[in-house]
């Protein structure tokens, strides 16, 4: 079965340092593995996505994430928090066509 | 590319009555959409899978005769909260899905519909 684990329902970090908000999965297969960002009340927005292909994998905003398979991890980070990075984050893993979601990461970010 | 759109955004209706959300994926075409619901702080739950031309696919515990998903062409698809409760009140989102049954693989999500039932 597949499930995703946020290990951090919070982080808070100051601007200009670095963000990690981890995530670690199980899957029965070899998984798709995607990022994704909320603002309040607003729909997700895709970070980045891992297929099979690199196993550090860049997004937009300045965000990568590292898909470790022996920790069947894929934590995601950016060397520089900037306010706008201020949302709720979610893990996502993919099985064929279906969506398992992360309970979420919610990224604070001090002046 | 990959722009999913939801009208309306917001919506406030009475209990009893039926409400109509529309999912329309702008760019692309979108074999699969799928509706989820999202509840204050929480994460998302997927209530259904919607495949163009054929009866959606509803997860366990979700009625289907409540929330009533049409997907009639490649483009759009409609969630109907039949005789709303207060209950219903939440954020719902779609989203699209490039590709095609097994490779559907990004879903890229539209901006949400928050309905709150009074």
């Amino acid at each position: 079965a597949q499930s995703v684990t946020q290990l951090d329902s919070h982080v808070s970090v100051s601007e200009g340092t670095p963000v990690l908000l981890r995530c670690n999965y199980s899957s029965s297969y070899s998984p798709s593995l995607f990022w994704y960002v909320q603002h309040p009340n607003k729909g997700l927005q895709l970070l980045l996505k891992y297929t099979s292909a690199a196993t550090l994998v860049k997004g937009i905003n300045g965000f990568e994430a590292e898909f470790k398979k022996s920790e069947t991890s894929f934590h995601l980070t950016k060397p520089s928090a900037h306010m706008s990075d201020a949302a709720e984050y979610f893990c996502v893993v993919s099985d064929l066509n279906k969506f398992y979601f992360g309970s979420g990461t919610k990224l604070n970010v001090k002046p | 590319g990959a722009v999913v759109s939801q009208h309306p955004s917001r919506v406030i209706c009475k209990s009893g009555t039926s409400v109509k959300i529309e999912c329309r994926s702008l760019d692309f075409q979108a074999t699969t959409m799928f509706w989820y619901r999202q509840f204050p702080k929480q994460s998302l739950m997927l209530m259904a899978t919607s495949n163009e031309g054929s009866k959606a696919t509803y997860e366990q515990g979700v009625e289907k005769d409540k929330f009533l998903i049409n997907h009639a062409s490649l483009t759009l698809s409609t969630l109907t909260v039949t005789s709303a409760h207060p209950e219903d009140s939440s954020f719902y989102i779609c989203s699209a899905g490039l590709g095609a049954g097994a490779l559907t693989d990004t879903q890229y999500f539209g901006p949400g519909t928050r309905l709150t039932v009074l």
